[in-house]
């Protein structure tokens, strides 16, 4: 089964700084990727995807996230937050299969919190 | 554009009595999941509905069960509560096994006393 690894429990910036929050994914064959976005006492909304080609994928918000097959990883990145950037960030993976029955698998998220 | 309905959004129970969380979707997908979110240990899978009839345990399906309806509706009952079931509960569909992503209820927050 896969796995998903966010190193990052939490990261805390000011504004106008440059982020980048990271994700690991153990599975060998073909996934597809997202990361999603949880805002104080809301739910998950999506971010951003990436299912085949360009590995380099945008966002809503300015996000934006770059797939490296050969490093099994899915990096967010922003350029430069705002204080509403404040959330906290998951990363997910479903490993296509011909079995059907595939489930997205969550990393553990990464609290970010932005100082005005 | 209700998207995923969660009932209901707050709820408290003693240990030992039984509820059921309702979520229903209106965007006709197929697969229905039920998810609880606690503090440091992301979201993990309780049941899951690939498709209309039916229905898979995910990785904590211990005290609990769940009813697909029909093709909207994916209920998650606690049969005997326990304060170990207090979490936050999402109930998420996507129209093709989650290849496509999950789109999210707003959750339901439950306490166990």
């Amino acid at each position: 089964a896969q796995s998903v690894s966010q190193h990052n429990h939490h990261v805390i910036l000011s504004e106008a700084a440059s982020l980048e929050l990271g994700c690991n994914y153990s599975y060998g064959g073909t996934v597809n990727l997202f990361w999603y976005v949880q805002y104080p006492g809301q739910h998950l909304q999506l971010l951003l995807k990436y299912f085949s080609g360009d590995p380099l994928v945008k966002g809503i918000k300015g996000f934006e996230a770059e797939f490296i097959k050969s490093k099994f990883s899915f990096n967010l990145r922003k350029p430069s937050v705002q204080w509403s950037d404040t959330a906290e960030y998951f990363c997910a993976v479903i490993a296509i299969s011909n079995f059907g029955n595939e489930k997205l698998t969550f990393g553990t998220g990464t609290r970010l919190t932005i100082i005005p | 554009n209700a998207g995923v309905t969660q009932t209901p959004k707050f709820q408290v129970l003693k240990t030992g009595q039984s509820m059921t969380l309702q979520c229903a979707q209106d965007m006709n997908h197929n697969s229905m999941y039920w998810y609880r979110q606690d503090p440091g240990m992301g979201l993990r899978l309780i049941y899951y509905s690939a498709s209309e009839g039916t229905t898979d345990k995910g990785e904590v399906p211990n005290g609990y069960n769940v009813s697909r309806l029909n093709k909207r509706e994916f209920s998650l009952r606690l049969e005997s509560a326990a304060p170990s079931q207090t979490s936050v509960y999402f109930c998420a569909s996507s129209l093709d096994r989650g290849r496509d992503g999950y789109t999210f209820g707003s959750g339901t927050r439950l306490t166990v006393v």
